[in-house]
């Protein structure tokens, strides 16, 4: 089964700031890859898709980056409604699909 | 639009079986390129992939919970149906159904509410 790691668990940041999380494969996925938001109490939202698409109605202060093993997402300039939790997904394998442990993005 | 909404008992006794109800509007789950999926949340932890079935009724399970797990879709009523067996305090959790769309790189598009499940005697 396909492991994805991401990085960092947590992040400080400002708002006005770019920040950068990393999600690591075990293997390689091609761009099989998404990037969900989850804000506490509330259902995922999908941001990004195909490693570097934005799904409709993100803003494009999201983005994403990377193909084989290593992906980014970034936010350019961070707003206070950006304050959440980051997942990223691999759909590489049909048999078995795996979310990373998340990374929880709060207020410095 | 695409809404999905989950339904089904939000207490089970351990050893039980759970049955949620996944039921969706603005979508046909018999036109090519689409799957409604199955994913948790235990409190406080990350999401976790279960299932999920293809509009050509192929389906896939979560390796690890494949012995326990039993995806169905019922087309006429626009249902998807899981079944847990063997349920343990350990599967309390938010169990979300959520529409795919193989164009968007098999991305999870729309999502529902979720509905909170707890095991305990």
């Amino acid at each position: 089964d396909i492991q994805m790691t991401q990085s960092p668990s947590s992040l400080s940041a400002s708002v006005g700031d770019r920040v950068t999380i990393t999600c690591r494969a075990s293997q390689s996925i091609g761009t099989y890859l998404s990037w969900y938001q989850q804000i506490p109490g509330k259902a995922p939202k999908l941001l990004i898709y195909g490693a570097s698409s934005l799904h409709s109605g993100v803003p494009s202060r999201f983005s994403g980056s990377g193909s084989g093993t290593d992906f980014t997402l970034t936010i350019s300039s961070l707003q206070p409604e950006d304050f959440a939790t980051y997942y990223c997904q691999q759909s590489s394998s049909s048999v078995m699909y795996t979310f990373g442990q998340g990374t929880q993005l709060v207020i410095k | 639009q695409i809404t999905l909404k989950e339904s089904g008992p939000t207490l089970v006794k351990p050893t039980q079986t759970l049955t949620l109800t996944c039921t969706f509007s603005g979508f046909s789950l018999t036109t090519s390129g689409v799957a409604v999926g199955w994913i948790r949340q235990p409190p406080g932890k990350a999401l976790e992939w279960l299932a999920h079935v293809y509009w050509s009724d192929d389906k896939y399970y979560n390796s690890f919970l494949r012995t326990r797990l039993a995806i169905a879709r019922d087309t006429s009523k626009n249902q998807v149906v899981l079944t847990v067996t063997n349920m343990d305090p350990v599967d309390t959790a938010t169990y979300y159904c959520a529409h795919l769309l193989v164009a968007k790189q098999y991305s999870y598009h729309v999502w529902g509410q979720g509905t909170m499940v707890t095991v305990s005697s």
